[in-house]
């Protein structure tokens, strides 16, 4: 069964660097996910598409202080010299055969 | 950037019905893959469905399958989801998103609208 598993929160104060996890099922080691940011009362962004190598594309006006990359079952997004408004909810999610998975999400604060 | 906006959502009573529809703001609309997901109130993101570019294919989360129909009409540039025997645990915003071309990844998203099931 195809399952994104994210811990559902995190911390890093102002100005520093976080690296958030998304972990998938076993038995899918090879698959690509794309990260998405929500902010407080508002719909959902995409951020990015992060493929098994680390490659990823970015989606439209996204800085680069976000960048992702792979580690065996581990995908990360990192985000670098953290602002205020990067304080909200990051998703990932996968896409199997006729299904689109979303982890549980995880709630950042910045400090 | 394609602009997309939910219309539709409100109070229903369990065992109602109600049709969801996103307007998008280009004409390029024909060539999306077009997909709803819902968020329930404090909750995380869940797929509901998706359909092709031509309106053909089109696939269903187990939760929803059988009660809800997804379609579109290229024409007016509008993505619908027919809801049907609506239960409280189909409450939620439910946000309409476009996909890239390989059918991965929800590049586009609307602001959602609320559509809330109870007596």
């Amino acid at each position: 069964q195809l399952v994104l598993t994210q811990s559902p929160s995190a911390s890093a104060s102002l100005g520093a660097s976080v690296k958030l996890t998304c972990t998938l099922s076993s038995g899918h080691s090879t698959y690509a996910i794309a990260w998405h940011q929500q902010q407080p009362e508002k719909g959902p962004r995409f951020l990015m598409k992060l493929n098994t190598d680390g490659r990823h594309t970015k989606g439209d006006g996204i800085p680069d202080r976000f960048s992702g990359s792979s580690s065996g079952t581990e995908r990360y997004l990192t985000i670098s010299s953290l602002q205020s408004e990067d304080e909200a909810d990051y998703y990932c999610q996968t896409w199997g055969t006729d299904i689109w998975v979303f982890g549980g999400g995880t709630k950042l604060t910045v400090l | 950037e394609v602009q997309l906006l939910e219309s539709g959502g409100g109070l229903v009573q369990p065992g109602g019905s109600l049709r969801l529809s996103c307007a998008a703001s280009e004409s390029t609309f024909t060539n999306h893959v077009m997909s709803w997901v819902r968020q329930a109130p404090g909750k995380g993101l869940e797929w509901v469905s998706l359909i092709s570019s031509g309106g053909a294919d089109t696939y269903y989360a187990d939760s929803v399958r059988g009660r809800f129909t997804i379609s579109r009409d290229n024409s007016k540039n509008t993505l619908y989801l027919q809801m049907n025997s609506l239960r409280a645990e189909d409450t939620a915003v439910y946000y309409c998103a476009s996909l890239g071309p390989t059918w991965e990844t929800f590049n586009y998203w609307g602001q959602g609208t609320l559509v809330t099931v109870s007596s």
